[in-house]
């Protein structure tokens, strides 16, 4: 069964970069069927995608978030990983990794909340 | 990119009403239209993909429906348990946009 789990620091300082991981079991994270993204919600509000990346490497941003992103893939590891730079107070949220399937619809791992602060 | 318009941000009813969710799509996103239900504290849950397939275990009251800019979220007869937000999300371009949400309270 597909597993999608995030892992990453719970706090992060303010100005200092956001790294997170996630970790796909029970597929492959190098079909081509597939993409692969990030979404956040900052507590209280609505959902936000951040950026998708294929297995070959091709990523989409955000345009808000553009600037300060970059996701990457290590299909060794069957892994893609999010970083997001000069954090402030407004990027502390739930983030979610999720897989992309055109078919039968998108699969989200569970989150983890981010907080920045000093 | 895609905006999606999600309407009404919030309603109350009661348990065994009919009720009925609507996005609308900027432009044509064919049938790429995803329902999720979000509870406090949880991730979002998949109801319904390409706007009218119910996803494995999620029960037949929640029906989806329509497709270029116009969906639907149908829950027949509300149940306790089905209090929450509910987001619409498109897939039709890599770069997912969601609706604005919309919380079912008990009436």
């Amino acid at each position: 069964q597909l597993q999608l789990q995030e892992s990453g620091p719970g706090l992060v300082k303010p100005s200092e970069t956001l790294s997170l991981t996630c970790t796909v079991s029970g597929g492959s994270i190098s079909s081509s069927s597939y993409y692969w993204g990030w979404i956040r919600q900052p507590p209280g509000k609505g959902l936000e995608w951040i950026g998708s990346i294929y297995y070959s490497g091709s990523t989409y941003y955000n345009p808000s978030l553009k600037s300060r992103v970059t996701i990457s893939v290590d299909t060794s590891k069957n892994q893609f990983s999010l970083k997001l730079s000069s954090v402030t107070a407004a990027d502390t949220a739930v983030y979610y990794c999720a897989r992309g399937d055109p078919l039968t619809g998108p699969y989200w791992g569970q989150g983890t909340l981010v907080t920045v602060s000093s | 990119d895609i905006q999606m318009t999600q309407s009404p941000s919030s309603l109350s009813a009661s348990v065994g009403d009919r009720v009925t969710i609507t996005c609308r799509a900027s432009q044509s996103i064919s049938s790429y239209l995803n329902w999720y239900q979000q509870k406090p504290g949880k991730a979002p849950k998949l109801l319904i993909y390409a706007a009218s397939s119910l996803q494995s275990g999620v029960p037949s009251r929640f029906s989806g429906s329509g497709s270029g800019t116009d969906f639907t979220l149908t829950i027949s007869s509300l149940q306790p348990e089905d209090f929450a937000t509910y987001y619409c999300q498109q897939s039709y371009s890599i770069e997912w946009t969601f609706g604005q949400g919309t919380k079912v309270e008990i009436k």
